[in-house]
């Protein structure tokens, strides 16, 4: 069965650091997002991403953040001065359409200490 | 605005014994509803969706939910629960936009 592929697993950062994550979604899909996960807390919506472009962001997706396909399998998410609040899991996540279930990946724990 | 209200912080059955985790939205519309598990350490899995039509949505490993239009709630029920059910289950609606919108989650405990 597809699935979506996220690396690393795991990443630990200073405060201050830049990081990307990365994704490779499903090959056929055409929306891409990223949602994140404070511990113990609700997954939370940061973006959508459609035809090369971002189609909805949320509040917490701020300047420090950015997305990227860069070429055409990998779809990354950086953060670039990263801070101790954005310690959090993110999940990549695509569909074929845009109101789909969507697949997500296992996810990426970001540490930053 | 949309809203997703799952009452219940965290749920103990006993295998074997039947399950239903409660999921009330609130949103204009008929939303498009989800359930979503997640076992520790692991990413999202989508156990059903309902979009429209039939009101009672059959999903995997066994699940299945019945949307109540007049009751704005999307409940989730097992007949027999397994050990390997404990995780945490997440209620999502779509509003429109192309994004989903999490309720804050069960986590669902089994004991032999």
């Amino acid at each position: 069965e597809p699935e979506v592929t996220q690396t690393p697993s795991h990443q630990v950062t200073q405060m201050g650091q830049e990081v990307i994550l990365r994704c490779v979604p499903i090959s056929n899909h055409l929306y891409f997002y990223w949602y994140r996960q404070i511990l113990g807390q609700k997954v939370e919506f940061l973006v959508s991403f459609y035809n090369n472009e971002i189609s909805e962001k949320s509040e917490i997706f701020d300047d420090q953040f950015s997305v990227e396909r860069p070429d055409g399998s990998n779809f990354t998410l950086k953060i670039r001065s990263t801070k101790l609040e954005d310690s959090a899991m993110y999940f990549c996540a695509s569909s074929l359409l845009d109101s789909d279930g969507y697949t997500f990946g296992s996810g990426t724990r970001l540490t930053v200490v | 605005a949309q809203s997703v209200t799952q009452p219940d912080i965290h749920i103990t059955v006993s295998e074997g014994a039947s399950l239903e985790l409660r999921c009330n939205y609130s949103y204009g519309a008929t939303p498009y509803l989800f359930w979503y598990v997640q076992s520790p350490g692991q990413g999202l899995q989508l156990l059903l969706k309902y979009f429209s039509g039939d009101t009672l949505v059959q999903g995997i490993k066994g699940f299945e939910a019945e949307f109540k239009r007049s009751q704005s709630s999307f409940n989730l029920r097992k007949p027999s629960v397994h050990w390997s059910d404990a995780a945490e289950y997440f209620c999502a609606l779509v509003p429109g936009a192309n994004n989903l919108f999490f309720g804050t989650g069960t986590r669902l405990t089994v004991i032999p």
